[in-house]
């Protein structure tokens, strides 16, 4: 049952253009999501997140859009650089106190010069 | 401030063994949580300790456990190892109250043959 959804397991954009990473989700408990960047032989470092009492958080060239009524959060990378290119993770939290993150399957993001 | 560190980065071993992991988090942080990343399947949350009690465990079989000590560092234990059990294994610690924001460790790369 995977609560946390990447239904695009690539996207490939050319540099200066705009990356959107989707994110969809299915339990109406989470409020609390969170976006993560991974580079191969690396850990997840975090990158973005957004309360459920927000629609829209932004830093820098990232920006994370929550639509809590379709279940769907995005990420948006503008201007999308090389160095971009990596694995994104999105993942959800419940506030239960507890520590426990569920994560989509991610997106490998290219971006080529 | 040094980071989450993981040991071994990389290991091998055979079907039926066993094997522990390690994982040292940010000094100050008390809570660690494990996860099992495999290819399409994203970070599955294996469970998460804090001040040396399990708060929260994940739908693995009782093959994988884990303890913390009284300084934070943890350890996850993996026995009667299976070819599934292959698979990045990833350490992230967090103050574990009011920070919902993991930093993640390198993983340990685990082949079983």
């Amino acid at each position: 049952d995977q609560q946390v959804k990447q239904n695009s397991p690539s996207l490939s954009v050319q540099e200066g253009r705009i990356s959107i990473l989707n994110c969809d989700y299915t339990n109406s408990m989470f409020d609390y999501f969170l976006w993560y960047k991974k580079y191969p032989a690396e850990g997840p470092t975090f990158l973005i997140s957004i309360s459920s009492i927000k629609d829209k958080n932004e830093d820098g060239r990232f920006t994370v859009f929550l639509n809590k009524s379709a279940k769907h959060l995005s990420l948006h990378i503008v201007p999308s650089q090389p160095g971009d290119s990596a694995v994104y993770f999105c993942a959800a939290n419940m506030n239960t106190g507890f520590q426990k993150l569920v994560f989509g399957t991610g997106t490998r993001l290219l971006v080529s010069p | 401030k040094a980071g989450v560190t993981q040991t071994p980065r990389y290991l091998i071993k055979t079907r039926g063994q066993q094997v522990t992991l390690s994982c040292s988090p940010i000094s100050g942080h008390r809570s660690v949580s494990w996860y099992q990343q495999t290819p399409g399947q994203g970070l599955q949350f294996l469970f998460e300790y804090f001040s040396e009690t399990q708060r929260n465990k994940g739908n693995f079989p009782g093959r994988f456990s884990g303890r913390q000590f009284s300084n934070s560092r943890s350890e996850m234990n993996v026995s009667t190892l299976e070819l599934g059990d292959s698979a990045l294994y990833l350490c992230a610690s967090s103050n574990g109250q009011n920070d919902l924001g993991y930093t993640f460790g390198s993983g340990t790369r685990l082949t079983v043959v």
